[in-house]
């Protein structure tokens, strides 16, 4: 069975520092996608960003950034010069094939990320 | 655009009852997956829809069941509730249910069974 692995369950950084949030996954699949949401205390996840498992170059947005090692089945989130903002429960998500052609995500258990000023 | 919408906000029931949660995809959106996220775990994938048909559903009892209208929103059925069913139930949708598509979240419904 597909897993995703969040050793973390909380972290915390300094305003305008860098801190790495942990993800490891485990899969038979070759081809995948690997995902991390950001839930805040609004409830709603939300996307930040995304690794196709078959691209070799990690994934960036803007302060956000990932170390994908596929052999490792390791997928790390780096934010960059964090921000109060930034404050929230980050998921590590794998997207799953099921049912032949459909597809569903298989979320870790949260690391809650606390931001201090 | 509006995001997904997801009503009511919060609900309290007391065991036994039956509650029915709603949800409107993204404008375009033809799939709707429902989420169950108990408090402090991530999120549980409980059933997807696309085209109306229901394509798959996680390790839930029969109590749990859902719909998908010809306007793409979906409702979600939770009969006979039971203390363990409190949660935050969230509704996502995506284009499609390709495996490129992404999965775009609604706030979520937090239900409290007494």
């Amino acid at each position: 069975a597909q897993t995703v692995t969040q050793s973390q369950p909380e972290m915390s950084v300094q305003e305008a520092e860098t801190v790495t949030l942990s993800c490891t996954y485990d899969t038979s699949e070759s081809d995948y996608y690997l995902f991390w949401y950001k839930q805040p205390p609004s409830r709603q996840m939300i996307l930040v960003i995304r690794q196709e498992a078959y691209k070799q170059q990690n994934a960036t947005e803007n302060r956000f950034s990932v170390n994908f090692q596929k052999a490792a089945k390791s997928f790390s989130l780096k934010i960059s010069d964090s921000q109060l903002g930034d404050a929230a429960m980050y998921f590590c998500a794998y997207r799953v094939l099921f049912g032949g052609s459909n597809y569903k995500l298989t979320f870790g258990k949260g690391t809650l990320l606390t931001v201090n000023p | 655009d509006a995001g997904v919408t997801q009503s009511p906000t919060h609900l309290i029931k007391t065991r036994g009852q039956h509650v029915t949660l709603r949800c409107s995809p993204i404008s375009g959106h033809k799939s709707v997956s429902w989420y169950q996220q108990v408090l402090g775990q991530g999120p549980q994938f409980i059933f997807q829809y696309y085209e109306k048909e229901e394509r798959g559903r996680g390790n839930f009892p029969d109590r749990f069941s859902a719909r998908q209208f010809p306007n793409y929103s979906s409702e979600l059925n939770v009969n006979a509730l039971l203390l363990g069913d409190s949660a935050l139930y969230l509704c996502a949708s995506s284009l499609e249910v390709l495996a490129k598509n992404i999965q775009y979240f609604g706030a979520g419904t937090r239900l409290s069974v007494l």
